[in-house]
């Protein structure tokens, strides 16, 4: 069974900082995927990054990179230079066979000017 | 490129009520998802249809909810009789198919259902 933990219910970050959201996750399959997404508070999910469980480099997209240590089985989300509609709720999440999103309970993350 | 569409937005229902959910995905998105966000936590797979075959419904209380993808296209998501602890945001997530990197899933705008 696959299971994902973001042990971080809620965390601060100043305009223009860096911030890491953690994610550790747990799976004896050996290909599978993992995700970010944002869910603002309109409630829509908002795809931000993939990493493969194969790929030999870390993920970047724009300000979002993913910092995957396999042997550690986790997969850290960084925001580079936050903004204040970085404001919202992040969720990591696991794919396997079966193509279903697996869900942690999320960090929320709050941007102060 | 239209996005994931559901509806209603919001429904307040009594408990032992019935209700459905409608979920259009995109076009020629063959993989429909239906999942259970409740308040506070990652939302929760409740079905996964591959055109209108059923692939997962292991998490699904089938005692009272029922989900069908008619033509491959549309589905709906009933709950009969809704209970207290069926009150969740509802969203529906559509992708192309296939395991490679660029099976994204798309989610709708959810619908949120409040039992009383």
């Amino acid at each position: 069974a696959q299971k994902i933990t973001q042990t971080q219910p809620g965390m601060f970050v100043q305009e223009k900082e860096a911030v890491t959201l953690d994610c550790t996750y747990d799976t004896s399959d050996q290909s599978y995927g993992l995700f970010w997404y944002k869910q603002p508070s309109s409630g829509e999910m908002i795809f931000l990054i993939y990493q493969g469980s194969y790929d030999e480099q870390n993920a970047t997209e724009g300000r979002y990179s993913l910092n995957f240590q396999k042997a550690r089985k986790s997969a850290n989300l960084v925001i580079s230079a936050s903004q204040l509609g970085d404001s919202a709720m992040y969720f990591c999440a696991m794919r396997s066979y079966g193509y279903a999103l697996n869900f942690g309970k999320g960090t929320s993350l709050l941007v102060t000017p | 490129e239209a996005g994931v569409a559901q509806s209603p937005r919001y429904k307040i229902i009594e408990k032992r009520q019935s209700v459905a959910f409608w979920c259009n995905p995109i076009s020629g998105h063959a993989t429909l998802y239906w999942y259970q966000q409740i308040l506070g936590q990652g939302p929760k797979l409740l079905i996964q249809f591959q055109n209108n075959g059923v692939v997962d419904d292991s998490q699904l209380p089938k005692d009272r909810f029922s989900a069908e993808r008619l033509k491959g296209v549309d589905s709906t998501l009933k709950i009969q009789p809704a209970k207290l602890e069926d009150s969740a945001v509802y969203l529906c997530a559509s992708s192309l198919g296939g395991s490679g990197k660029y099976n994204e899933q798309f989610f709708g705008p959810g619908t949120r259902l409040t039992v009383l």
